[in-house]
């Protein structure tokens, strides 16, 4: 059964720090995606990663992919409160259904 | 606006009555998902459609939770005889088959409280 793994579960920075979000999952999948989730909305994507080696930036925020690994990244630079939030990454997994395994997510929490 | 619409967003509901969501996907979409979340979780899989037709069904989903995509358009999530541990966010999220990202599109989500 995949398994979809981040950490830290909860994260409390300072504003102009910088910090790695790791998400680790159990089997081969070649497509990896992030989503912010604020209190008591829906999930905003951030980054579709498709194939081995991407990366994709927006703002503070970066992604990246290693298929090999089993691991994506998403990496904080210069954190800033409005990114507080939490993190979800997902797997599709599923070859035919493609449905969503998620993270356990990543509580952000930046100190102004 | 394209995007995936929820209703209702919020529901609050004795324990024992049965509740009734809708999920409009966007229009050209022919994959739908439904996804349950709870307080401090990731979203959990409840089951997918292909046009008009359920695909799959997540354990998750007991014999009191039926789905529906009449005419492959719109779909409904029923819960019958709703608990207290039904107390959840369930989230719509729409695809088109052979996109090239294979990315979901999720809606606003319907909040439900069970009391």
């Amino acid at each position: 059964e995949l398994k979809v793994e981040q950490n830290p579960l909860f994260l409390s920075m300072q504003e102009g720090k910088n910090y790695t979000i790791y998400c680790n999952y159990s089997t081969t999948s070649d497509r990896l995606y992030w989503y912010r989730q604020d209190p008591g909305k829906s999930l905003e994507s951030l980054f579709v990663l498709l194939s081995n080696g991407a990366v994709k930036q927006e703002g503070r925020l970066m992604a990246s992919l290693d298929t090999k690994a089993r691991l994506s990244t998403l990496h904080i630079t210069a954190a800033v409160h409005d990114l507080s939030a939490t993190y979800f990454c997902a797997v599709d997994g599923t070859s035919g259904t493609y449905k969503y395994i998620f993270g356990t997510g990543t509580r952000l929490k930046v100190l102004a | 606006d394209t995007g995936v619409s929820q209703n209702p967003r919020h529901k609050i509901t004795k324990r024992g009555q049965n509740v009734t969501f809708r999920c409009d996907p966007i229009s050209e979409h022919n994959r739908l998902y439904w996804y349950r979340q709870t307080l401090g979780q990731g979203p959990e899989f409840l089951t997918y459609f292909q046009n008009e037709a359920q695909l799959e069904k997540s354990r998750l989903l007991s014999d009191r939770f039926s789905a529906e995509r009449p005419k492959g358009s719109f779909s409904t999530l029923e819960i019958q005889r709703t608990e207290q541990g039904d107390s959840a966010m369930y989230l719509c999220a729409s695809r088109q088959a052979g996109g090239a990202s294979y990315e979901q599109y999720f809606g606003p989500g319907t909040r439900l409280t069970v009391t």
